[in-house]
């Protein structure tokens, strides 16, 4: 079956240690988005790409990092830079960045501090 | 003022009663979507609208583009229904990025 595939599903960090978070698509989607849920917020944008190779920054991407060298996998890398890193990763992508493809989503990534 | 408003926040109801819940947003839109959100955390897609009703199943969206308003309806209700109902918009001016309510936690009690 196709969809998105998010690992691990809880993880844990050091202080100062970097962790990445797994996202991998087998929908042959273009573009791909990592959100960040805290309680009571909506969902927050930290990056998305919408073409391999390419990708841009969300509203709220210091501390993280990402890559895009495949198509289908995009991971979230946690810095150390990031200091309250404490919370829900969502992972989603859409077959085009258009209006009127919808958006599926990942399990998701409860990430907390050590 | 956050350009996505949900209302209620929480919402607690009985077994077959008939659920609404409100989204009111500020900003020109292109679409805007429901998401249902389980305790375990994956989202799933329920309705994209841009205009008028659509209806699945038990479930039923509309929208007044004029009003900037939509509203989510869930027809007997039941215990499986409990999770976190999120609206989001398309707004035109975007880069396809939407803006986030921040949810309706919903509990049906048996």
């Amino acid at each position: 079956d196709g969809g998105i595939t998010q690992s691990p599903k809880y993880l844990f960090r050091k202080e100062g240690q970097n962790v990445t978070l797994s996202c991998e698509q087998n929908l042959n989607h273009d573009a791909m988005y990592w959100y960040r849920q805290d309680p009571g917020q909506g969902l927050r944008l930290i990056y998305y790409s919408q073409i391999v190779n390419d990708f841009q920054k969300g509203d709220i991407a210091e501390g993280y990092s990402v890559s895009r060298e495949k198509k289908e996998s995009f991971p979230l890398t946690v810095t150390s830079a990031q200091k309250n890193p404490t919370a829900f990763y969502l992972c989603a992508s859409r077959s085009k960045a258009g209006v009127r493809n919808i958006q599926y989503f990942g399990a998701g990534t409860r990430l907390s501090v050590l | 003022k956050n350009e996505v408003e949900q209302s209620p926040q929480n919402l607690t109801a009985q077994e077959g009663e008939f659920i609404t819940i409100n989204c009111s947003y500020s900003v020109g839109i292109s679409a805007l979507h429901w998401l249902q959100q389980h305790p375990g955390g994956g989202i799933v897609s329920l309705f994209m609208l841009s205009s008028g009703k659509k209806k699945h199943g038990r479930l039923i969206a509309t929208i007044n583009i004029q009003e900037k308003h939509s509203s989510l309806h869930i027809t007997a209700s039941h215990p499986r229904d409990s999770a976190v109902y999120i609206c989001a918009v398309l707004p035109m001016d975007s880069n396809y990025q939407l803006i986030w309510g921040a949810g309706t936690k919903l509990i049906i009690k048996p």
